[in-house]
């Protein structure tokens, strides 16, 4: 059974500019949720997708959105760059909603602002 | 917000001594916590879980126990062995949320 991909997996941008990610989950899992790791901050909870609706949300502004297909591959959206925004975005599935289970975490996209 | 903290963020130990990793949390409303290990280059993946209807789980040299009333949980290795060296996160997850600590780096030294 394939893991959980996501591509690109390393991605090199500007301020001001916009970028997308994307991950495609283990097949069968239904949620798809995005985290956000900075040194010392951890996994910051972004959001979760369950059948392509979005279920939760973590703090983060308006410039973070996501989006999730009927074949629950998922999408993260940042508009607007800012240089803190560099960080390593990590998804994850589970085969229903995150809270009570398992994640499986794909390795990762690494997003640098210059 | 840090609904979940991991207070240490590094821990060193020797080879076949005991590992223990720390976790707090402050929101009532979590009952299903978690423990993930994470390498270098990948991400993080599942490790063990325990419910709040128990206060400790164990598989293998991993032994996860949670006091509910101090809303504490930790993560013990025993023994600890040099591929146990790897950043762990503790998680926490209720009412349609999961949230993560900052994680502590364990270095087991041979």
């Amino acid at each position: 059974k394939a893991g959980v991909t996501q591509t690109p997996r390393y991605l090199i941008k500007t301020r001001g500019q916009q970028v997308t990610l994307s991950c495609s989950p283990i097949s069968g899992h239904r949620s798809v949720s995005w985290y956000q790791q900075t040194p010392g901050q951890g996994l910051q909870f972004l959001f979760e997708y369950f059948s392509e609706t979005q279920r939760n949300k973590g703090n983060f502004p308006g410039r973070f959105s996501g989006r999730q297909f009927s074949n629950s591959r998922s999408e993260m959206n940042v508009s607007t760059l800012e240089l803190g925004d560099s960080a390593l975005y990590l998804c994850a599935s589970s085969l229903v909603a995150v809270a009570g289970n398992e994640q499986f975490f794909g390795p990762g996209t690494r997003l640098t602002v210059l | 917000d840090q609904q979940v903290k991991q207070n240490s963020p590094s821990l060193s130990v020797q080879e076949g001594r005991i590992s223990i990793l720390n976790c707090d949390y402050t929101n009532s409303m979590f009952d299903y916590f978690l423990w993930y290990k994470k390498y270098p280059a990948e991400g993080p993946t599942f490790l063990i879980s325990i419910s709040s209807i128990k206060d400790k789980n164990e598989d293998g040299r991993f032994t996860v126990f949670l006091n509910k009333s101090a809303k504490h949980l930790s993560l013990h290795i025993v023994p600890s062995q040099p591929g146990d060296s790897a950043v762990y996160f503790c998680a926490a997850s209720g009412n349609n949320d999961m949230r993560f600590g900052a994680g502590t780096r364990l270095t087991v030294k041979p």
